[in-house]
């Protein structure tokens, strides 16, 4: 059964600092692997998408990086802002009997300090 | 117009009520989902959509309903819950069910009395 976890839940840091977000996964055989923010009270917003044949995706000031053979992705935030306060979500879709499904970790909660 | 809205944001219902929740996109999808999302639990998905046809029901209660009548609307119909299914309700579709990217919608926060 494949599972998810966000290291570390939750994560206070200066405006400016560039930090490092992690979900580690316990099986390999994943179709992608998505990046997203969610803000209190509010639906998810896509960030990063990378397929399980990619190492890395870029947005702006955000690298996400995927190790499938290590069951490991990276979502790096340069020059935070307080404007990045959210919760953080990644997600790897997998099969499921003739379908597939996304699994999700648990979050990790960001706050960027003015 | 966002790409997948959600009706109501709110509701607050008692045990014995009916209520219902809407969902629709306005991305073209082919795929729609239900996720229940409870604190300090990851996201479950309950329900999945491809083309109004139902291909995944991961063991939810009948007392959740959900209907798709067409590709860009999903309802999903409440029936005497309980208390523990307060939760926030989101949204999602995608292009199709086959690793396609989900987008999100502002989820209904439900309350159960």
């Amino acid at each position: 059964k494949q599972e998810v976890t966000q290291i570390p839940a939750a994560l206070s840091v200066p405006e400016g600092e560039n930090l490092v977000l992690n979900c580690s996964f316990t099986d390999s055989a994943i179709y992608n692997l998505q990046w997203f923010r969610q803000d209190p009270g509010k639906g998810l917003t896509s960030l990063l998408l990378i397929q399980s044949s990619q190492r890395e995706q870029t947005s702006g000031r955000l690298n996400a990086s995927l190790d499938k053979s290590s069951g490991r992705s990276t979502l790096y935030i340069a020059a935070s802002q307080p404007g990045d306060s959210a919760t953080y979500l990644c997600a790897v879709r997998v099969p499921q009997g003739g379908s597939e499904k996304l699994v999700f970790g648990k979050g990790t909660k960001l706050t960027v300090n003015p | 117009e966002t790409g997948v809205t959600q009706t109501p944001r709110h509701l607050v219902m008692g045990m014995t009520n009916k209520k219902s929740l809407k969902c629709e996109q306005h991305l073209g999808h082919n795929a729609m989902y239900w996720y229940k999302q409870s604190a300090k639990k990851p996201l479950e998905l309950m329900f999945v959509y491809s083309l109004e046809e139902r291909v995944e029901n991961n063991s939810v209660p009948s007392r959740f309903s959900p209907e798709c009548p067409n590709s860009s609307h999903l309802f999903l119909h409440l029936h005497t819950l309980q208390p523990e299914d307060s939760a926030l309700y989101l949204c999602a579709s995608s292009q199709d069910i086959v690793s396609g990217e989900l987008f999100f919608g502002e989820g209904s926060r439900l309350t159960v009395l």
